[in-house]
Formats: structure tokens, C-alpha cells, sequence
């Protein structure tokens, strides 16, 4: 499983794009790259996942070059309630039959009103 | 529907004793995993268990155990209980066909005194 890199921290202000990077030089050619957020005392909720290029939802957007080494979460006009942790894992979870989550230290979002 | 669910929420133990939390996954999910999570270590994958059969396990002591039933209910066990233990353990359940995301349950907060 690919190692990530992620900005330990970030501060943002109610109403801005917040976009977190993600460096995943190793990234193997079946790996899909996830985020996950987490809040104080629960666990991790499942944001976004793609392979290359664009994904959206309805709650963000991920970006992702070509070479695939790194991949950027898009949180549009964030809120206080998006004050989270946010874990980058890239993978292909099931490569070896079974699954494996690997979390690096996250980054941890504030934002303020 | 119903969300995985973990119980008990909370739990105070001594040294020494042995302690058993317990996940219900999401109907029709077999996959149920655990995971530990403390301030130092941050996530780390414990065990995942699929058809009442443990597929691997984590870099944990053998005082950690796990089963799961025909239900795919989960139970994880730690027995000999360590000040060390005292943390977040959260379990994710899943579909398990190629990454497909993992539900994580408000977890279990277990405090060893």
C-alpha cells in the first residue's frame, strides 16, 4: 500500500474552498485513492474515491493529475460542522484478498466562523 | 437503514482484566474489520474477519482475539488488559467486492485504569 503525505494541519474561514493535498509518489497502477473524514469520538465517514482525473459528489470534488501522484479534496463553502480530521489512503484495498485500511496522521481542519 | 452499531460505548477497566466489545455491521455486509485508535498511534488496522473466518490480522499481541458469527456480528476480545490498551476501537463493516467504501461505527471507548 502506497505511503501518503498530508499537511498536518489547515485553518480555513466559513464560506471558502478548502483544498487538501495529498502526495503519493508510489501510488501502484490498481490503486484508487479514498479520503475519509473523521470526527471527535466516532469514526471515520467515507468522503470521496477515484482513480484518475475528476470525481464529484455532493459534498466535494477530487482531483487527480496524470502521473497520479498526488490528488487534491475540494471541500466547496466549508462550514464549522466541516472542522474534522481528513485521512488520504490510496490503495487497491482487496489486493491481497482481504481489506486493510491503512490511515496516515490526517489532516486536521479548522474552520472558523 | 440501520447504520453499524457498536456496544458498549464507553467501558472502564483495571489492569489485568479482559474486556469483549461487540459490532453489528450493516445488513448484508460480511466483511467486518477493527481497528485501534490513540492519540500516539493514531488508526491502525487490528483484524478483518469475512464468513466467520479471521483474512488477516494487524501488528497486534496475541492478547487481542476476534470472532465473528453466522450473523456477521463481530465480537474483539483483549484479554490481560494494559494502561497501553485504553483507546478508540472502532469497527468497520463492508461489501467487499473491489473498494468498495467501509461504514465505521461510533466506536468503543475503552479506558484501562
Amino acid at each position: 500500500l502506497a505511503k501518503t503525505t498530508q499537511p498536518i494541519s489547515m485553518d480555513s474561514y466559513e464560506g471558502q474552498e478548502v483544498n487538501i493535498t495529498c502526495s503519493h509518489n508510489n501510488i501502484a497502477t490498481n490503486d484508487y485513492i479514498t479520503w475519509y473524514q473523521q470526527f471527535p469520538s466516532q469514526g471515520p465517514r467515507f468522503i470521496i474515491q477515484g482513480y484518475k482525473t475528476k470525481v464529484t459528489n455532493e459534498v466535494a470534488s477530487l482531483f487527480i493529475p496524470a502521473d497520479r501522484k498526488s490528488s487534491t479534496l475540494s471541500l466547496p463553502r466549508v462550514s464549522l460542522s466541516d472542522t474534522a480530521v481528513y485521512y488520504c489512503l490510496v490503495g487497491d484495498v482487496w489486493d491481497t484478498g482481504f481489506q486493510k485500511l491503512v490511515f496516515g496522521t490526517g489532516t486536521r481542519l479548522l474552520v472558523s466562523p | 437503514k440501520a447504520g453499524v452499531t457498536q456496544t458498549p460505548r464507553y467501558l472502564i477497566k483495571t489492569r489485568g482484566q479482559q474486556v469483549t466489545l461487540s459490532c453489528s455491521p450493516i445488513s448484508g455486509h460480511r466483511s467486518v474489520s477493527w481497528y485501534q485508535q490513540t492519540p500516539g498511534q493514531g488508526l491502525q488496522f487490528l483484524f478483518e474477519y469475512f464468513s466467520e473466518t479471521q483474512r488477516n490480522k494487524g501488528n497486534f499481541p496475541g492478547r487481542f482475539s476476534g470472532r465473528q458469527f453466522s450473523n456477521s456480528r463481530s465480537e474483539m476480545n483483549v484479554s490481560t488488559l494494559e494502561l497501553g490498551d485504553s483507546a478508540l476501537y472502532l469497527c468497520a463493516s463492508s461489501l467487499r467486492t473491489t473498494n468498495t467504501e467501509a461504514f465505521f461505527g461510533q466506536g468503543t471507548r475503552l479506558t484501562v485504569v
